[in-house]
């Protein structure tokens, strides 16, 4: 059964910090993971998908990145903005026909 | 603009009632889902369709119910079997799995449900 992990649960950064969310997960057979994010009393974001073959996706200061043989992905944020303040969870399709989601990571920007 | 609606945003259940919520998407979209989101928990999936008039149970399915009757609407009904329903919930839909997938899920607003 895949599992997902995100550690740490909850950070706290000043502004302009570059800054790296991570996610591991147990199974290495997945079709694509993805990042979203979550603000309070809202749905999810869709932020960047990476298919299997991928390596790497980028979006603005958004970059995130795959390593199947490792099972793990992370979520690099440049020059981080208290907009950016938020709940970030990844999620695996492994052709089960539905995503397994972490538990996300809160992020808290400092001005 | 292309979206999924949820509504209400807020619901209040009295003891032994059934409730529903709504969900409707314009994005064409054949795969929807609905998951049940705790504090500490992460997102847990109650129900989700492939397609119109075919549904199957997510992992923590009992108490609710689901039809498809549409493909643009995916109703969720929190029965009174359901001990502890309060909590947040989210509906989501996809272009469909079947196969595998390569485009993003996207997600509602949510309905955060009560007990009075």
């Amino acid at each position: 059964k895949q599992e997902v992990t995100q550690i740490p649960a909850a950070l706290s950064v000043p502004e302009g910090e570059n800054l790296v969310l991570n996610c591991s997960f147990t199974d290495s057979a997945i079709y694509n993971l993805q990042w979203f994010r979550q603000d309070p009393g809202k749905g999810l974001t869709s932020l960047l998908l990476i298919q299997s073959s991928q390596r790497e996706q980028t979006s603005g200061r958004l970059n995130a990145s795959l390593d199947k043989s490792s099972g793990r992905s992370t979520l690099y944020i440049a020059a981080s903005q208290p907009g950016d303040s938020a709940t970030y969870l990844c999620a695996l399709f492994g052709g089960s026909e539905k995503l397994v989601f972490g538990k996300g990571t809160k992020l808290t920007v400092n001005p | 603009d292309g979206g999924i609606t949820q509504s209400p945003k807020y619901l209040f259940r009295k003891e032994g009632q059934n409730v529903t919520l709504s969900c409707e998407q314009n994005l064409n979209h054949d795969a929807m889902y609905w998951y049940r989101q705790d504090p500490g928990q992460g997102l847990r999936l109650i129900y989700y369709s492939q397609i119109v008039n075919d549904f199957q149970k997510g992992d923590i399915a009992e108490g609710y119910s689901v039809s498809r009757e549409k493909k643009e609407s995916f109703p969720l009904t929190v029965t009174s079997a359901q001990k502890n329903p309060t909590a947040f919930y989210l509906c989501a839909s996809n272009p469909g799995t079947r196969g595998g997938s390569n485009q993003p899920q996207h997600f509602g607003d949510g309905t955060r449900l009560s007990i009075l």
